[in-house]
């Protein structure tokens, strides 16, 4: 199947400083990017689309000048989280489309202190 | 609002024992009903796509059947070994949109 290359991992990062997590379709071209955020014991929550070349549109509740999604290429898409709080603390996990199917990275575990 | 409930949320068994999970989703604007596997530290998995009432996939000895007009779908596992142990997820997708809701996850644990 197709492979989507995540990183970092885990993320450890002071409370008001920027984080960037990148997302990489490495053998297909993802013209819609996902990026969801699951707290512990909840589902992943969409939180952005994203396609290329053009605005990511947010979901509701989601601050669009807090996490900046860029999608500048079929190959990568990338998030960043803006001064970072301890409540930003989370699991996102990015995921490309290839026709019907959505193809997942491995996610990233970001801690803020 | 659109809600996916997933039961049981974690379930273990032993080897060889077979197994099944429930997805509920709502019923109108379907579209597609997907599965993943998802171990701990890896991507999901896809495994199946399921779009048409009464669809039944099979990939080895992991089977799922669906159900649109109830919203429901089926995950069976036969026989499960200790690397069937991970968390499946099942999302569900409207027609119309690329968006697609996730259910919480059944965590499986196959014990040896």
């Amino acid at each position: 199947g197709a492979v989507v290359s995540q990183h970092p991992s885990r993320v450890i990062c002071k409370s008001g400083t920027s984080v960037k997590i990148e997302c990489r379709s490495l053998d297909f071209q993802a013209t819609t990017m996902f990026w969801y955020r699951q707290f512990p014991k909840q589902s992943l929550m969409l939180m952005a689309t994203s396609n290329e070349g053009s605005k990511a549109t947010y979901e509701q509740g989601v601050e669009k000048d807090k996490f900046l999604i860029n999608h500048a290429s079929l190959t990568l898409s990338t998030l960043t989280v803006t001064s970072a709080h301890p409540e930003d603390s989370s699991f996102y996990i990015c995921s490309g489309r290839s026709g019907n199917t959505i193809y997942f990275g491995e996610g990233s575990w970001l801690t803020v202190v | 609002i659109l809600n996916v409930e997933q039961s049981p949320q974690s379930l273990h068994v032993q080897e060889g024992d077979s197994t099944n999970f429930t997805c509920s989703f709502p019923s109108s604007n379907f579209y597609a009903l997907h599965w993943y596997r998802w171990e701990t530290a890896k991507s999901p998995e896809a495994l199946f796509v399921m779009t048409l009432n009464g669809d039944e996939k099979k990939k080895g000895r992991i089977s799922a059947t669906l159900n649109t007009k109830e919203g429901y779908s089926y995950l069976y596992i036969k026989g499960s070994q200790p690397e069937d142990s991970a968390t499946y997820l099942c999302a569900f997708r409207t027609s119309g949109t690329y968006k697609y809701i996730f259910g919480t996850g059944t965590r499986l644990k196959v014990l040896a």
